[in-house]
């Protein structure tokens, strides 16, 4: 039974670059999350979907977008790539939009040089 | 402003002993307090969680203690080993349509053998 899937797993971007990270939620799973945890602190809320709508929007720049298709899987992109960005970028998934478990990917781990 | 407030920064212990972590929130209005388990190069992993009409709960070593009244809420893990070294990362989630989690910093255990 595959958990959440997160592509790619490292990737390095120079500024002003742009970068599309790509997450498979589980199976039967209808809510993504996106979340940046930079080095040493706790993971920041950047997006939710569920049900390809927008349900929760974190303190991120308009740089910061992110999508859902109608397999649930979901992408985030980020332009004008700063030295700030680089962190884990995890994706959760649950089953539902509320009320439910949320389960992590690995991440990717994003360097912008 | 860290709504959720983690300590120690960091810990260690013995084998076999007692590791104990806290938290404390500020807004009344989360309703689930999730456990985060997270090692290095990997996402964070759902240990326990706990909601706050219980005082208590415990699986396998791992036991969530809650005072709602003093909004704080701690982690206890029994007979500690070496394969529990780690960060731990409690969260709470917000009540309604934005079902973001808010984390603490995290706590880095050291259980030495």
């Amino acid at each position: 039974d595959a958990g959440v899937t997160q592509s790619p797993t490292h990737l390095i971007k120079t500024r002003g670059q742009h970068v599309t990270l790509r997450c498979s939620p589980i199976s039967g799973h209808k809510s993504v999350s996106w979340y940046q945890q930079v080095l040493g602190q706790g993971p920041q809320f950047i997006f939710q979907y569920y049900e390809k709508e927008e349900r929760g929007r974190g303190n991120f720049p308009d740089r910061f977008s992110a999508r859902q298709f109608p397999n649930y899987s979901s992408e985030l992109n980020v332009n004008a790539l700063l030295l700030g960005d680089s962190a884990l970028y995890l994706c959760a998934s649950s089953l539902a939009g509320s009320g439910t478990e949320a389960f992590f990917g690995q991440g990717t781990r994003l360097t912008v040089v | 402003q860290q709504q959720v407030k983690q300590s120690p920064q960091s810990l260690i212990v013995q084998k076999g002993g007692i590791s104990i972590i806290n938290c404390a929130y500020e807004n009344t209005a989360f309703d689930y307090f999730p456990w985060y388990q997270q090692f290095p190069g990997k996402g964070p992993a759902l240990l326990i969680a706990i909601r706050p009409d219980v005082s208590e709960k415990k699986e396998g070593r791992f036991t969530i203690s809650f005072n709602k009244s003093a909004k704080q809420f701690s982690l206890h893990i029994m007979d500690s080993q070496p394969g529990d070294s780690a960060t731990y990362f409690c969260a709470a989630r917000r009540a309604g349509n934005n079902r973001k989690l808010i984390w603490g910093l995290g706590t880095s255990l050291g259980v030495n053998p």
